[in-house]
């Protein structure tokens, strides 16, 4: 099993629709969540992240996590044609394993204008 | 700063061959890690360094991989000999551990196709 699983899309939707990326993880220790952008033949970019469970919002997108589930969460209100990408989740191991991530496998979203 | 730096772009080579991938992390950053993503596999964790020494290599698929990092400036990723199932885009990372130590930056990436 992955520690990340992640809905692998892809996944169209109009210009101004609400936008829900979803994953979900297998161990209990992690505690940093975020979620990274990838644009075609480019790198990924941070996004977002989070620190245990709750919400974070930032503009359009919102991050959300439940511990209890091990569910990630990012909805984009009013998607825009620019927001089309791949969306990778990510986690981390902690406070003694920090810097390893485990990604998911991605969401390739198209927004159609 | 011109962000992480990684050379060449695009390769091409013949099963058998070696493949040396480069990387220039961005300055000031003491971690270091390299990724390996396919379509089935997505992003995986090859090995990171932290302060040009190796930490967890665990990612790394077997013996043919190899990663060096010299100093702060420079890292290398070496396949010896390449196979058709290394090709991917290979991702080159740096972070610094600090408030932000969460974020890494990536790269672009070199796309390898191994025939």
């Amino acid at each position: 099993q992955k520690e990340v699983e992640q809905d692998p899309g892809p996944l169209s939707v109009p210009e101004g629709a609400i936008v829900s990326l979803n994953c979900t993880y297998s161990n209990s220790a992690f505690q940093y969540f975020m979620w990274y952008r990838q644009y075609s033949r480019k790198g990924p970019e941070l996004l977002m992240y989070t620190y245990s469970s709750g919400n974070k919002e930032d503009g359009r997108f919102t991050a959300q996590v439940d511990k209890s589930s091990k569910y990630i969460s990012l909805f984009i209100r009013d998607s825009q044609p620019s927001d089309s990408a791949t969306y990778l989740c990510a986690t981390s191991g902690g406070l003694y394993n920090f810097n390893k991530f485990y990604f998911g496998s991605g969401t390739k979203l198209n927004v159609k204008p | 700063d011109a962000g992480v730096i990684q050379s060449p772009r695009h390769e091409v080579t013949e099963m058998g061959q070696e493949v040396t991938l480069r990387c220039k992390p961005i300055s000031g950053h003491d971690y270091l890690f390299w990724y390996r993503q396919t379509m089935m596999r997505g992003l995986e964790l090859l090995i990171y360094f932290n302060n040009n020494v190796p930490i967890d290599d665990s990612g790394m698929p077997e013996d043919r991989f190899s990663a060096k990092m010299p100093n702060a400036s420079f890292s290398t990723l070496k396949i010896q000999p390449s196979e058709p199932r290394d090709s991917a885009v290979y991702f080159c990372a740096s972070s610094f551990r600090g408030r932000s130590s969460y974020e890494q930056y990536f790269g672009p990436g070199t796309r390898l196709t191994v025939t």
